[in-house]
């Protein structure tokens, strides 16, 4: 059963520390993407990758948030240095295909919580 | 620019009843609509999608949902409700211009289910 991993699930961290999330794509999907969900704003696109070229950054923080894919089995998003507003649930997803009707599967997300 | 509007954050059906969540989109091009559950701490699951073809599209768990283009909505049903429905539900419509296909999602609306 492929399923999209992400670690750590729960982070809690202090403002100004330098937070790392992980995501295992599933594997031989070529569209890996990072949201985050925030009771006020929902689900946001932050970035994503195909065949782990960044495509579209623009939801993110740049002056503080980084998102690389080091290999097509690694996704990463980093936050430094983090803020109390950056608490939230993040979920990387990844999908297969280059056309828009194809579905994007979810991992369990990462619960970042800033003190 | 595509949009998503999900009318109601919260619904609550009896067990049994019918359950009706409203989703309406805006789109200058044909679009691709979705429907994703989200069952509490976990990430998202695809319930449904339509793309093409028929209207009336069929998804997992006894939902559906109906392309209605007259009306821009996508209104997802169920036609008895059980308690394990109770989750949140996001409609989401595809923004394909060019190859990207990256999903814009509505905010979310939470299913009750009363015994």
């Amino acid at each position: 059963d492929a399923r999209v991993t992400q670690t750590p699930r729960h982070k809690v961290t202090e403002m100004g520390q330098e937070v790392t999330m992980r995501c295992q794509p599933i594997l031989g999907h070529n569209t890996v993407f990072w949201y985050r969900q925030t009771m006020m704003q929902g689900l946001e696109l932050l970035a994503y990758f195909r065949n782990r070229a960044p495509l579209d950054d623009s939801g993110m923080p740049k002056d503080r948030f980084s998102a690389e894919m080091p290999d097509a089995t690694l996704a990463t998003l980093k936050i430094q240095p983090s803020e109390p507003r950056d608490s939230a649930v993040y979920f990387c997803a990844s999908a297969l295909r280059d056309r828009s009707d194809y579905e994007q599967y979810f991992g369990p997300g990462t619960r970042l919580t800033v003190t | 620019a595509q949009s998503v509007t999900q009318l109601g954050s919260h619904v609550s059906v009896s067990e049994g009843a019918l359950v009706l969540l409203r989703c309406n989109y805006s789109s200058s091009v044909p679009p691709y609509l979705f429907w994703y559950v989200q069952y509490p701490n976990q990430g998202l699951q695809l319930l449904l999608k339509y793309t093409t073809g028929a209207t009336l599209v069929k998804g997992i768990n006894g939902f559906e949902a109906e392309f209605k283009k007259s009306e821009t909505s996508f209104h997802l049903t169920k036609p008895s409700a059980h308690m394990s429905d109770a989750a949140e539900y996001f409609c989401a419509v595809s923004n394909y211009g060019g190859s990207q296909g990256n999903l814009i999602f509505g905010k979310g609306t939470k299913l009750s289910v009363k015994p």
